[in-house]
């Protein structure tokens, strides 16, 4: 299975400040997934992102979001104004050509103050 | 718009007896239905999808169209199988479309 890590694992921010979660993928891939689960609540989708560019995103995904491939390895999801309800985990997916299986990261744990 | 229904939130079964974790959808295309297992503290990790039509950790489902359903199954629960399960569903058999995710199973295997 395809190895992906997650950085920070966990997060604590206070209200109004940025925050940026990381994705890195071990092995090449080109679609790129995040989704969030609020405690309690199911795995929701975010935003997807092939050819360094977005390809679908949620309603959840307004402005306050954007993703990012910077260097071409790390796949980044920013925050620019955190609020309390951004409070969850944050999952990375990533897929490639072929079996078209999203694999995931370890997530990291969001907690907005 | 497409949706994925998993009834039970908690499912407690003895060890050795036959373990079903159902799943329903609505979606009006052919869709392509998963099953995601998150054992405790760990990631989410593909258990099955319908198209390979394999047998993971004894586990198997198919995919009933008549009934819009994907019901987990293995004949003989083992204490392992205690994780949360959550079925999923996608457009299509290709790359770049999102998951829609079930509320997820709680299953417990009582020893």
């Amino acid at each position: 299975e395809p190895e992906v890590t997650q950085t920070p694992s966990h997060q604590v921010t206070q209200m109004g400040q940025e925050v940026i979660l990381r994705c890195v993928p071990i092995s090449n891939h080109l679609y790129f997934y995040w989704y969030r689960q609020i405690l309690g609540q199911k795995v929701e989708f975010l935003v997807s992102f092939y050819n360094n560019e977005i390809s679908e995103k949620s309603e959840i995904f307004d402005d306050q979001f954007s993703v990012e491939r910077p260097d071409g390895s790390n796949f980044t999801l920013k925050i620019r104004s955190t609020k309390l309800e951004d409070s969850a985990m944050y999952f990375c997916a990533i897929e490639r050509e072929g079996p078209y299986e999203q694999y995931f990261g370890p997530g990291t744990r969001l907690t907005v103050t | 718009a497409q949706r994925v229904t998993q009834p039970e939130k908690l499912l407690s079964v003895f060890k050795g007896a036959p373990v079903e974790l159902k799943c329903n959808y609505s979606y009006s295309g052919s869709p392509e239905l998963f099953w995601y297992v998150q054992y405790s503290r760990q990631r989410l990790q593909l258990l099955l999808r319908h198209i390979s039509r394999e047998s993971i950790k004894g586990f198997t489902a198919d995919l009933n169209k008549g009934e819009t359903s994907f019901h987990l199954k293995k004949p003989f629960a083992q204490e392992e199988d205690s994780a949360m399960y959550y079925c999923a569903l996608r457009f299509g058999g290709f790359g770049n479309e999102k998951l829609t995710f079930g509320t997820g199973t709680r299953l417990t295997i009582i020893p």
